[in-house]
């Protein structure tokens, strides 16, 4: 099973407030992906990544962003973060090769409340 | 962009019954994958199923990518199946993974 750690668990912060939400893969994945999760959205995808210094806009992206500074470690940053951005992070990371399968594994996810 | 559609919202069942969970999405160069939220949040991949029918224990993902839709069967219900079912899509060729809004199994 591949491992992906988020830190930190929980997050408080004002707004105007600067926020780096961390994540790292150890299993050399090419593919790294920043999601937020809002009761009645599922899963939507900010920010991901093919590999170190490559990013790719998702589909909620403003208000956000990136940076894949190696294989292993992608950050998500929040310059001046906003109530609307309190929400539950995912971080989560996959192989994208051997024949196309492209299976995601997450992190425990982030908490983030903007007060 | 790539749009997918979940169905029901929730569901609530009794122990013991089946329970069918649906999925359709707008292209037919999909792959098509299911998760499944535990109630305190941890999500864990149950299926990557491009096309045709896999089996897991009581799971069975099956995916028909030329109609556009994959359906997740559950059978015989228990207490511990509770959570959230997610389907997820990427276009073959491509890795950008959207995620359904899921279903809320009870």
């Amino acid at each position: 099973e591949a491992a992906v750690t988020q830190s930190p668990r929980n997050k408080v912060t004002v707004t105007g407030g600067n926020v780096t939400l961390s994540c790292r893969q150890t299993n050399s994945h090419n593919y790294m992906y920043w999601y937020r999760q809002d009761t009645g959205h599922g899963l939507r995808l900010i920010h991901y990544s093919y590999g170190a210094g490559n990013l790719q806009i998702g589909d909620v992206p403003d208000g956000y962003k990136a940076t894949r500074t190696t294989q292993e470690d992608f950050f998500l940053l929040l310059e001046l973060a906003s109530p609307s951005q309190t929400s539950l992070y995912f971080c989560a990371s996959s192989d994208g090769t051997g024949g196309g399968q492209n299976t995601l594994y997450f992190g425990a996810g982030t908490r983030l409340s903007v007060l | 962009g790539q749009q997918v559609q979940q169905s029901p919202a929730s569901l609530v069942l009794q122990e013991g019954e089946n329970a069918e969970l649906q999925c359709n999405f707008s292209s037919t160069a999909t792959r098509l994958q299911w998760f499944y939220q535990h109630p305190g949040g941890r999500l864990v991949s149950l299926f990557y199923n491009p096309s045709g029918t896999k089996h897991t224990g009581r799971l069975t993902s099956t995916t028909v990518t030329n109609e556009r839709r994959g359906s997740l069967h559950i059978s015989s219900s228990q207490t511990t199946d509770s959570g959230t079912y997610f389907c997820a899509i990427d276009q073959t060729g491509g890795y950008k993974v959207v995620f359904g809004s899921g279903t809320r199994l009870l």
